[in-house]
């Protein structure tokens, strides 16, 4: 069965401080891949996806995401967080050629000191 | 505009009854999902609509668990004799159409508590 991999449960950063917040999943085939975010007491949005092209992929508010196919990896990175990025992030994943559904990681938290 | 509504925002409710929880999509999506969030865990995919149809159930944990949707849009997920471990936040998606690019946007989830 597949699954997705988020290495770290609960990171802590000062401002200004770069991120990369891990995603590994276990899909052997064409993969679509996704970061969703939620901030605190708000739903889960879109950040960014991947689905086809360039393996680099921008999305809202300065992050980026690289989708190593030989690694299976799909890590979350922005160069200097802010305090407003507090929240939990997710990595999700779908095999290219099925509908349905996400399979998620179990999310990382992320600490923003000011 | 509107997006994916859910209600009620919370429930709590006692072992052994029933529950319902509703999801109205965004207009015009014609893929609807639903998820369960338990402390701790990610997101847990439970049974996705495409239009009234239901292609893929095996999320759902249960024989407790039932979900329909009508006229293409509302959909109902219903856990029948609540147990404590049923107790989570339940979130519905829709998107446009359930092609694998398609982007799942989300409600506020109902956070059930079965005391």
């Amino acid at each position: 069965a597949q699954s997705v991999s988020q290495h770290n449960h609960h990171v802590i950063l000062s401002e200004a401080a770069s991120l990369e917040l891990g995603c590994n999943y276990s899909y052997g085939g064409t993969v679509n891949l996704f970061w969703y975010v939620q901030y605190p007491g708000q739903h889960l949005q879109l950040l960014l996806k991947y689905f086809s092209g360039d393996p680099l992929v921008k999305g809202i508010k300065g992050f980026e995401a690289e989708f190593i196919k030989s690694k299976f990896s799909f890590n979350l990175r922005k160069p200097s967080v802010q305090w407003s990025d507090t929240a939990e992030y997710f990595c999700a994943v779908k095999q290219a050629l099925s509908q349905g559904n996400l399979i998620f990681g179990k999310g990382t938290k992320l600490s923003v000191k000011p | 505009g509107a997006g994916v509504s859910q209600s009620p925002s919370n429930k709590v409710t006692e072992k052994g009854k029933d529950v319902e929880l509703r999801c109205d999509p965004i207009s015009g999506h014609t893929a609807l999902y639903w998820y369960r969030q338990s402390l701790g865990q990610g997101l847990e995919f439970l049974i996705y609509f495409q239009g009234n149809s239901a292609p893929d159930k095996s999320g759902l944990p249960s024989d407790r668990f039932s979900a329909e949707r009508t006229g293409g849009s509302v959909s109902t997920l219903t856990i029948q004799r609540t147990q404590q471990e049923d107790s989570a936040v339940y979130l519905c998606a829709s998107s446009l159409d359930s092609l694998p690019a398609d982007t799942q946007y989300f409600g506020p989830g109902t956070r059930l508590t079965v005391l």
